[in-house]
This record gives structure tokens, sequence and C-alpha cells, in this order.
């Protein structure tokens, strides 16, 4: 199983500021990654997929990077609705596997 | 919009058969893939399976069989039965899409599987216990 290490576990920042998760995998995933954000008593949220894609909706402020086993997750002058939970996750076409990262908390 | 909402029993007894649905809205489920992920407390997000086009199915091997994931067309829900469940089945348990829909050869025959999830459901906690 391919493991997923999100880091860092928590990061505190300001409104305004520009920040950047790491995710790590655990051998290569090529760009078979995607990026959610998760609210509590919400629904997840996909942000990112293939790495670096934009899902619908999402503003231009999120974007993503990398290949292989290191993968950034970048927000760009972060609103206040941007602080949440954001997973990595990765996939294995066949057999089909799907493991995400332990998170990270973007917190005030 | 597509929307997804899980509902099910809030508590469930060891060795017994958690059942959940999961109610789409927005969109039919007759084709497509419906997929099953949980969280349980303090843990990280834990794929358990789906289901493609009304039959095709595949499961995370971590559940050892015990996940079967439906639909009810009728219904436009997805159902999962998770059989034989001990305290580590404790988890919010959330219904979601599967996207970017991928072709790969295997044992000779085309598969059809998807690379991430666009649409969840807000989830449903489930705690195992006597």
């Amino acid at each position: 199983e391919i493991v997923m290490t999100q880091s860092p576990g928590t990061l505190s920042v300001s409104p305004g500021e520009r920040v950047s998760l790491l995710c790590r995998a655990s051998q290569s995933v090529s760009t078979n990654l995607a990026w959610y954000q998760h609210k509590p008593g919400q629904a997840p949220r996909l942000l990112i997929y293939g790495a670096s894609t934009r899902a619908t909706g999402v503003p231009a402020r999120f974007s993503g990077s990398g290949s292989g086993t290191e993968f950034t997750l970048t927000i760009t002058s972060l609103q206040s609705e941007d602080f949440a939970v954001y997973y990595c996750q990765q996939y294995n076409k066949w057999p089909p596997e799907y493991t995400f990262g332990q998170g990270t908390k973007l917190e005030i | 919009q597509v929307q997804l909402q899980e509902s099910g029993p809030g508590l469930v007894r060891p060795s017994e058969t958690l059942s959940l649905t999961c109610t789409v809205s927005g969109g039919s489920i007759s084709s497509g893939c419906w997929s099953w992920i949980r969280q349980p407390p303090g843990k990280r997000l834990e794929w358990i399976g789906y289901i493609i086009d009304s039959g095709n199915t595949n499961y995370n091997p971590s559940f050892n069989s015990r996940a079967t994931v439906s639909v009810d067309t009728s219904q436009n829900q997805v159902s999962l039965t998770l059989r034989s469940v001990t305290d580590a089945d404790t988890a919010v348990y959330y219904c979601a899409r599967g996207a970017g829909f991928t072709s790969v050869w295997s044992w000779g025959a085309p598969r059809t599987t998807v690379a991430h999830f666009d649409y969840w459901g807000q989830g449903t906690l489930v705690a195992v216990s006597p």
C-alpha cells in the first residue's frame, strides 16, 4: 500500500498570507494525486486532481504542483473561508487503490 | 448540482451487519461511479469500495470481503453493507461520486476505474458498541 504523508500537521496562518502544504508518497504515483478541502460538518470538496488541475469552481488562488513522490498545494492570499483541513489522495489504476494523507489543518 | 446524503443507524452491535444508504439528487446513479469512504476517529480517510455503471464493483482488500456496494436505481440510492462489524468499524461513513474515468487492461480485458471523487456527502457517524 502506498502511504501518503502530509506536513505540517497543523499550520497557523493569518488571512492574506500565502501557504504551501506538502504531501509525500512512499513511492511514485506519477501525477495521480488529488487534494480535498474539508470543513467540520460539511462534505469534503475536491480542489485539485491530476496533481495540478483545478476542479470546477475552485478559485485560482488554489494551485497544485509536483509529480512522483512530492506534491504541493499552494494557497495564495488566504481567505477566511480557507481555514479547514486539507487532504491529499493518490490513486493506483489497477487494482484500484486509493489512499489518503492524514491531513493538514489550517488554523487562524 | 449533484448532492449526496448518507443515512443509517447511528449504532450497530458488534458482529452484526452495518447497512447505510446514500440518496443521490441532481443526477442518475444508473451510470457513473459511486463509492464509500470512511474515517475512523483520529485516523485518515479509508476507501471501502465502489460500483461502476450499476454493475462492476471493486473493494479495498483490507475489508476481507465484508463490504458490498450496490445501487437501487428506482430510488436513486447507493448502499453499503458491512458484515461482522467490530469496534474498529466505528467511523464517519461518506458516499462519494467517482470521477476521472480511465481504462486499463488487466487479465486480457479492459477495466474501468476512476482517479478521484468529485462530490461527497456530509457523512454519517456509525458507532459499533454492545
